[in-house]
């Protein structure tokens, strides 16, 4: 079965500094998404990259899909207190009827 | 309202009790799902439901049951809940024809005590 990796499992960055999230898979992705979860509420859809090489911005977060390398990237550009909280991977299986995966989630901490 | 909505968001319980969690959902989606939350772990799928008629066990469904009472309710029971049931649990909705991920609930807090 697919397994998502998530590196590193937990940051702690100064306000202004840029950062990245690595998600990486053991099997092909078919479709990478990304949440954000502020701890102990929900989760937010964040963006969803489904070709190899695809990136796309939100506000100050940028996600790119290696599609060789079975690993997505998630950067954030000058870290804001706003931007703490947890932030997972998920993958869509080959077919519809499978169920997404997700990844265990990486804590980000931006102290000001 | 939320598309999703989850009950209670906070529920302190005793073990061996019997408790349930309630979804409902305002998306017209057929998919639904349980999963629940720890630290360090992920999101563990419990139980999900492709339709109405359509209920199928997760990675972690021990301890658990479900009711899929209509296309917008899902509802996830402990049947004696024991403390190493104590998590963050969400409720999920999906639709197949747009592979857009999933829409999540607020989840609920359960504390087994």
């Amino acid at each position: 079965s697919q397994e998502l990796e998530q590196s590193p499992q937990s940051l702690i960055v100064q306000e202004g500094k840029n950062l990245t999230i690595n998600c990486t898979s053991s099997k092909t992705l078919y479709g990478l998404y990304w949440y954000k979860q502020k701890y102990g509420e929900g989760l937010i859809f964040l963006m969803m990259l489904q070709k190899g090489g695809e990136e796309k911005s939100h506000e100050k977060i940028t996600a790119k899909l290696d599609e060789k390398k079975q690993q997505s990237s998630l950067h954030i550009t000058a870290s804001q207190p706003s931007h703490a909280g947890i932030y997972l991977c998920g993958a869509d299986g080959e077919t519809s009827y499978d169920k997404v995966i997700f990844g265990p989630g990486t804590s980000l901490s931006v102290i000001p | 309202d939320a598309d999703v909505t989850q009950t209670p968001r906070n529920r302190i319980t005793k073990t061996g009790k019997r408790i349930m969690l309630e979804c409902s959902q305002t998306k017209g989606h057929d998919r639904m799902y349980w999963y629940r939350q720890d630290p360090g772990l992920g999101l563990r799928l419990i139980y999900y439901s492709f339709d109405v008629k359509d209920i199928n066990k997760g990675e972690i469904s021990d301890g658990y049951s479900v009711s899929r009472q209509a296309q917008a309710k899902f509802s996830l029971s402990l049947e004696s809940a024991i403390p190493n049931q104590t998590a963050l649990y969400f409720c999920a909705t999906s639709d197949p024809g747009q592979r857009y991920g999933y829409t999540f609930g607020s989840g609920t807090r359960l504390t087994v005590v």
